[in-house]
């Protein structure tokens, strides 16, 4: 079975513009997360989609947003680009299950550089 | 405020010997608690899991503990080996994000 998968792998912007990250999630998961790492804050939770659905939702300003599409690939969009947005930017994968330990398979991650 | 800490930057342990990582959490909304590793250039690969009904659960070379009345997590790695070495990270399912993740312990094992 294939993994996570995420593109672009590296990126570099500049601060204004926007960008948008895909995550294809493990064939049979409905529930695609994002999560933002930093050196300062560590791995912080972005959010969560289920069926198309925002599920979940970490605390993140609004030029954070995202969307999962009906074969459950999602995307990650952040506008008006700032210096701190430079992160490693990780997807993970998951059944969706809310009974139980729902164990979540991360990608390899995109690296965004904001200049 | 911090839900969750790995009080320890990093371990430095010599192969075969134990490794033991820890975390201490606030929340008592936590219902699992998960233990991840990451290399670099990678993302975090899961480890092992426990509930918040037992006090231990092991997997191989893997044993995690939980001791709910201390909020306190730990993982033992026995024996521990050169390819053990990797930033591990403690994470929490069961409060309103859906992970909430320490900010990790790079281990070391040296040959």
């Amino acid at each position: 079975k294939a993994g996570v998968t995420q593109t672009p792998r590296y990126l570099i912007k500049t601060r204004g513009q926007q960008v948008t990250l895909s995550c294809s999630p493990i064939s049979g998961h409905r529930s695609v997360s994002w999560y933002q790492q930093t050196p300062g804050q560590g791995l912080q939770f972005l959010f969560e989609y289920f069926s198309e659905t925002q599920r979940n939702k970490g605390n993140f300003p609004g030029r954070f947003s995202g969307r999962q599409f009906s074969n459950s690939r999602s995307e990650m969009n952040v506008s008006t680009l700032e210096l701190g947005d430079s992160a490693l930017y990780l997807c993970a994968s998951s059944l969706g299950e809310l009974a139980g330990v729902d164990t979540q398979y991360f990608g390899p991650g995109t690296r965004l550089t904001v200049l | 405020d911090q839900q969750v800490k790995q009080n320890s930057p990093s371990l430095s342990v010599q192969e075969g010997r134990i490794s033991i990582l820890n975390c201490d959490y606030t929340n008592s909304m936590f219902d699992y608690f998960l233990w991840y590793k990451k290399y670099p250039a990678e993302g975090p690969t899961f480890l092992i899991s426990i509930s918040s009904i037992k006090d231990k659960n092991e997997d191989g070379r893997f044993t995690v503990f939980l001791n709910k009345s201390a909020k306190h997590l730990s993982l033992h790695i026995v024996p521990s080996q050169p390819g053990d070495s990797a930033v591990y990270f403690c994470a929490f399912q069961g409060g309103s994000e859906k992970l909430v993740f320490g900010k990790g312990t790079k281990l070391t094992v040296n040959p």
